[in-house]
């Protein structure tokens, strides 16, 4: 496809449950983010790859919280024992390069039961 | 915590007026990204500002930037209700490895028809 997939769209998790959300960038990006939005806010900064690296995982908000993108393509982002603060839509974005124009999924609404 | 503050919060027109929105920072940026998003769908990519520019245009769009005054502002021209959605400005900064968006909390715009 041509533009950045995520999925599942939509997940409930049981409260101590594990999940784990899917990211397939646009072919050929080097970077790729992930974020996180609760409703009404901007989106907050989770983790940072380039290419198969996670330079920057200063956003994740816990150690409950784990990424990975080991070919540098797809991407991971996977939260365990998962508690009701963690309900938010999670975006993954890449782009070419660091500094250019970054495109965004459609995301995963992740609600905690 | 957010670097970019949008201005207004809401903002509420008629269809054909122009809308202006406006977006401060606090630290020096490499560049300045604009997203729009609609209820419960992605971000979309409306324009990439560099530091070293004042000024672009993409069709209805015009986007400044003041770098002296840590400022950009998004003029939507001949609006549509179409164009009623959020609006974020995200700063992205120039590091020496990794890479982030630091977004907003967002403009509501709508567009009465």
């Amino acid at each position: 496809g041509a533009g950045v997939s995520q999925s599942p769209r939509y997940k409930v998790a049981k409260r101590g449950q594990d999940v784990a959300l899917r990211c397939d960038p646009i072919s050929g990006h080097v970077s790729l983010f992930w974020y996180q939005q609760a409703l009404g806010q901007g989106p907050e900064f989770l983790t940072y790859f380039q290419n198969e690296a996670q330079l920057d995982k200063s956003g994740l908000p816990s150690d409950r919280f784990f990424a990975e993108r080991p070919e540098g393509s797809v991407s991971t982002l996977k939260i365990q024992r998962t508690q009701q603060e963690d309900s938010a839509v999670y975006l993954c974005a890449s782009s070419f390069v660091r500094y250019t124009e970054a495109f965004f999924g459609q995301g995963t609404r992740l609600t905690v039961v | 915590s957010q670097q970019g503050e949008e201005d207004p919060q809401a903002l509420s027109i008629q269809e054909g007026e122009n809308a202006t929105m406006n977006c401060s920072y606090k630290t020096s940026i490499n560049n300045l990204q604009w997203y729009r998003q609609n209820s419960g769908r992605g971000l979309v990519h409306l324009i990439l500002i560099r530091s070293n520019e004042r000024e672009k245009h993409s069709g209805r769009l015009r986007v400044t930037l003041d770098t002296s005054k840590k400022s950009s502002s998004l003029l939507i021209t001949a609006s549509r209700a179409a164009d009623t959605a959020s609006y974020f400005c995200a700063t992205e900064l120039s590091r020496t490895s990794g890479s982030r968006l630091t977004f907003g909390e967002g403009t509501q715009l709508t567009v009465n028809p």
